[in-house]
């Protein structure tokens, strides 16, 4: 099961921050926060992970609460292109090593 | 970042005739490659970790006599699907992951129509 819980879509306007929220109140300490994305008929594509302390990259930021329950991907400037379904996922361990499990995640649409 | 192939990237197929997928690690080797299957408008779902060298290991639910994976190569995957049917019809997905970083590199998915 996924251990994690996202809304089932948000919109955004195109040039505005796009703030996607993730709650995942049964974390264990040692577990990592990482989301993806997948734009329609493609392959997932990895955005950013964090542990506890916020992250920031090229393409997002993620903003991790202090008992990490939960979780925010802010894309700053929204394009067209962000349309996608994101996954918010926290990484399991199992057979041979971790394995990444996909919740429903969050469809965006940026309009202009 | 690394790059993860697959082949073909679609494919039609009659029914009772089997089909194999590959998918290859391109800049890196690969330890561990793992397998799903996303059905229209649903989400990825795991079908089975496969190391190099070992058996595969098969989800809850997936017959491992149906979907044959090889990992011959810490470069290759591959995943048959064997007798197919209709409703094997899907968009299938391979990952694979390095040795040391905790990441996971996704391919572009192979859609598989079964007629």
């Amino acid at each position: 099961d996924a251990k994690t819980t996202q809304p089932t879509s948000m919109d955004c306007a195109e040039g505005r921050a796009a703030n996607l929220p993730c709650n995942h109140s049964t974390i264990s300490g040692n577990e990592y926060v990482y989301w993806y994305r997948q734009i329609h008929s493609q392959g997932p594509q990895y955005i950013i992970h964090g542990l506890k302390n916020n992250e920031t990259n090229e393409m997002a930021s993620l903003i991790i609460t202090e008992d990490r329950k939960s979780s925010t991907l802010i894309l700053p400037h929204a394009t067209l292109r962000d349309t996608a379904v994101y996954y918010c996922i926290v990484r399991v361990e199992g057979t041979g090593g971790f394995k990444t499990i996909f919740g429903a995640g969050t469809r965006l649409f940026v309009k202009a | 970042g690394a790059v993860v192939s697959q082949h073909p990237s679609w494919v039609i197929c009659k029914s009772g005739t089997s089909v194999k997928i590959e998918c290859r690690s391109l800049d890196f080797q690969a330890t561990t490659m793992f397998w799903y299957r996303q059905f229209p408008k649903q989400s990825l779902m795991l079908m089975a970790t496969s190391n190099e060298g070992s058996k595969a290991t098969y989800e809850q639910g997936v017959e491992k006599d149906k979907f044959l994976i090889n990992h011959a190569s810490l470069t290759l995957s591959t995943l048959t699907v064997t007798s197919a049917h209709p409703e094997d019809s899907s968009f299938y997905i391979c990952s694979a992951r390095d040795w040391g970083p905790l990441e996971q590199y996704f391919g572009p998915g192979t859609r598989l129509t079964v007629t």
